[in-house]
């Protein structure tokens, strides 16, 4: 239990493009998604929180008008970089803390599961 | 300064070995503490949970010190499985969502 995917998992685009990238949680429900970015050899960073039906809140430092997120469903977010250019190629993770896990048991307020990712390339 | 702080490494470990290390923490009000494992260009998975007295997982032992802001890890028979990029993961409770803050990780190397 207590998957999460992403799409897609690589893109290559061209600078000036938007691309967006989808995290999904697929056998438990998410009010709270975390969209963070990691640089080689560097931390993840915390981008964004994103929650169901809300506005998300932007880490300090993030553009809002470049990073749009939607977090329409209690299973999808997504991630919009719109315009990108050559310095957002980086890794694109999201991260879902569940409601409820499968098999009935209360996931502890602490515990995130993590997509495979998602690596940017910008052109 | 950043909010945790780890040796970037590599440790190189022999194969059956032990190999042991730290990383510090800035804000004393953090709440929980995790062992991620990062695999190369893969997305973090837990390893475990740091609690307060100390806790073992296997052959993986975590330690928290919270008078000098620090938690370990130690791995014991070290396997080439083990090989891998270790993240430490605090998580401050700003605001209900719980904020992970990560370290930029401790890479293992062990080699046969």
């Amino acid at each position: 239990g207590a998957v999460v995917s992403q799409h897609p998992s690589r893109v290559i685009c061209k600078s000036g493009t938007s691309v967006k990238i989808e995290c999904r949680s697929l056998d438990f429900q998410a009010t709270t998604m975390f969209w963070y970015r990691q640089f080689p050899k560097q931390s993840l960073m915390l981008m964004a929180t994103s929650n169901e039906g809300s506005k998300a809140t932007y880490e300090q430092g993030v553009e809002k008008d470049k990073f749009l997120i939607n977090h329409a469903s209690l299973t999808l977010s997504t991630l919009t970089v719109t315009s990108a250019h050559p310095e957002d190629s980086s890794f694109y993770i999201c991260s879902a803390k569940p409601l409820l896990l499968a098999g009935g048991s209360y996931s502890s307020y602490n515990e995130q599961f993590f997509g495979p990712g998602t690596r940017l390339t910008v052109l | 300064r950043k909010e945790v702080e780890q040796d970037p490494g590599p440790f190189n470990v022999p194969e059956g070995a032990t190999v042991a290390f730290n990383c510090t923490y800035s804000n004393s009000a953090s709440q929980s503490f995790f062992w991620y494992r990062q695999d190369c260009r893969k997305e973090p998975k837990l390893l475990m949970s740091v609690y307060s007295s100390g806790n073992e997982d296997g052959r993986f032992t975590a330690q928290l010190n919270r008078a000098s802001q620090y938690i370990s890890l130690l791995i014991r028979d070290s396997k080439l499985s083990d090989s891998a990029t270790y993240l430490c993961v605090v998580n401050e409770l700003t605001d209900s969502w719980g904020k992970l803050q990560f370290g930029a990780g401790t890479q293992v190397v062990v080699t046969p």
